[in-house]
């Protein structure tokens, strides 16, 4: 089966810097991904981790454990636009391989 | 690149009628697609994965005979909600990837309601 963990809100200030955690146990796994969804909108991609180390994407970076099944979203500077609900997604390794989303987390900045 | 884009953006139905929606890749070759349903401050959850030119696969639960996929050309994808009731309200979105890629890119998503 396929249970992705991530804390259901987070809260920090303008400026700032905040990390948010997903854990993982599923039968599969090619890579995670980190996606951004606005109140309303389709998610939009963020970052896509294989291998295990820390990919950095100008203020954001994704960090990927495999042998923990951990993974983590940095997002630096924050702005107000940042505001939105992160959602960790899992890639089965079928040949077809569909994605298994977390929760999200909703993350609100304020000034 | 990679931009999907969805049509209708919203729809607002009677119950027992049907809806379609549409789902294309527009800069490059979908190869895949997958069409999601999330209800208000829930995740994706996946209903089905298309693949063009052969029948969909529909997740555990989903109906297959009420909700109809077809994956006719590289870049286009439908979902017709069939004989739609209050409770199929809800926001789907199509997502597509290109052959050789884990990546899906999404469409901006159908705010579908029926009275």
């Amino acid at each position: 089966g396929q249970n992705i963990d991530q804390p259901t809100e987070m809260t920090a200030t303008e400026g700032a810097i905040v990390q948010i955690n997903c854990t993982y146990q599923t039968s599969g796994f090619n890579g995670l991904f980190w996606y951004q969804q606005h109140a309303g909108e389709a998610p939009t991609f963020l970052s896509y981790n294989v291998l295990d180390g820390l990919e950095e994407k100008g203020r954001f970076s994704s960090f990927l454990s495999r042998s923990k099944g951990y993974s983590y979203l940095l997002l630096k500077e924050l702005q107000m636009k940042d505001s939105a609900s992160y959602l960790c997604a899992v890639s089965g390794n079928s040949g077809y391989s569909t994605l298994t989303f977390g929760k999200g987390t909703m993350l609100l900045v304020s000034p | 690149g990679a931009v999907v884009s969805q049509h209708p953006s919203r729809v607002i139905c009677k119950s027992g009628t049907s809806v379609k929606i549409e789902c294309r890749s527009l800069d490059f070759q979908a190869t895949t697609m997958f069409w999601y349903r999330q209800f208000p401050k829930q995740s994706l959850m996946l209903m089905a994965t298309s693949n063009e030119g052969s029948k969909a696969t529909y997740e555990q639960g989903v109906e297959k005979d009420k909700f109809l996929i077809n994956h006719a050309s590289l870049t286009l994808s439908t979902l017709t909600v069939t004989s739609a009731h209050p409770e199929d309200s809800s926001f789907y979105i199509c997502s597509a990837r290109g052959q050789g890629t884990d990546t899906q890119y999404f469409g901006p998503g159908t705010r579908l309601t029926v009275l």
